[in-house]
């Protein structure tokens, strides 16, 4: 198993371009997550999914819209980049199950200028 | 929505030495999560810990559900320690989203 992946791992991008995040996962797992980091800030939730063709926003979703058309993806979307939006990026996927356990891709590293 | 406060914000050990991580938290939980992420920001699972004490190796932890808390030890600590160590707690809603605290950061000299 591959786990989580998430493509790009860096990407660069000029003040109102548009981009797409992509997070994949092969365990099967119901619940996925997209969270950002920022220095000082802890990681903070974006948007997330209970499912396929759901979403919910989370604590920071302005700026960003999501999208769940398959269960093992999930995409992020910046319709106009702005430098606020530079941060790591993290996906995270779970089982539905009791445990809870979130598991987390690579990230990827996006620098808007 | 629930507060997360970890402490201390930084920590310098050298190797060798043990020390204790703590996790405050501010409303009932039903997840408990420790990661370390790792210099090269790789974030990974120590333990998952709504209540009770867990153990892997050098790493243990505790979380005190009633009393809202939750304690990492490091012992003998090695330079490969080094990192930010995050507590996430998720609330007793049915989706259980994480909340995060700031992350402690660790430098173990050798």
């Amino acid at each position: 198993n591959a786990g989580v992946t998430q493509t790009p791992k860096f990407r660069v991008l000029k003040t109102g371009q548009s981009m797409t995040l992509l997070c994949a996962q092969d365990m099967n797992h119901e619940y996925m997550y997209w969270y950002r980091q920022d220095p000082g800030m802890g990681l903070r939730l974006i948007h997330y999914s209970v499912g396929e063709g759901t979403t919910a926003k989370g604590e920071v979703p302005d700026g960003y819209n999501v999208s769940r058309l398959k269960k093992q993806n999930f995409l992020l979307g910046l319709e106009s980049a702005a430098p606020s939006q530079t941060s790591v990026y993290f996906c995270a996927s779970r089982p539905s199950g009791a445990t809870d356990t979130q598991y987390f891709g690579p990230g990827t590293r996006l620098t808007v200028l | 929505g629930i507060q997360v406060e970890q402490s201390p914000p930084d920590l310098i050990l050298q190797e060798g030495a043990n020390s204790t991580l703590r996790c405050n938290f501010s409303d009932s939980v039903n997840n408990l999560q420790w990661f370390h992420q790792n210099p090269w920001g790789q974030l990974i699972n120590l333990f998952y810990i709504p209540s009770g004490t867990k153990q892997n190796g050098r790493l243990s932890a505790t979380t005190v559900a009633t009393e809202r808390y939750s304690l990492l030890y490091i012992s003998s600590s090695q330079t490969t320690d080094s990192g930010v160590y995050f507590c996430a707690v998720g609330d007793t809603g049915a989706n259980s989203k994480l909340t995060f605290g700031k992350g402690i950061t660790l430098s173990v000299r050798p």
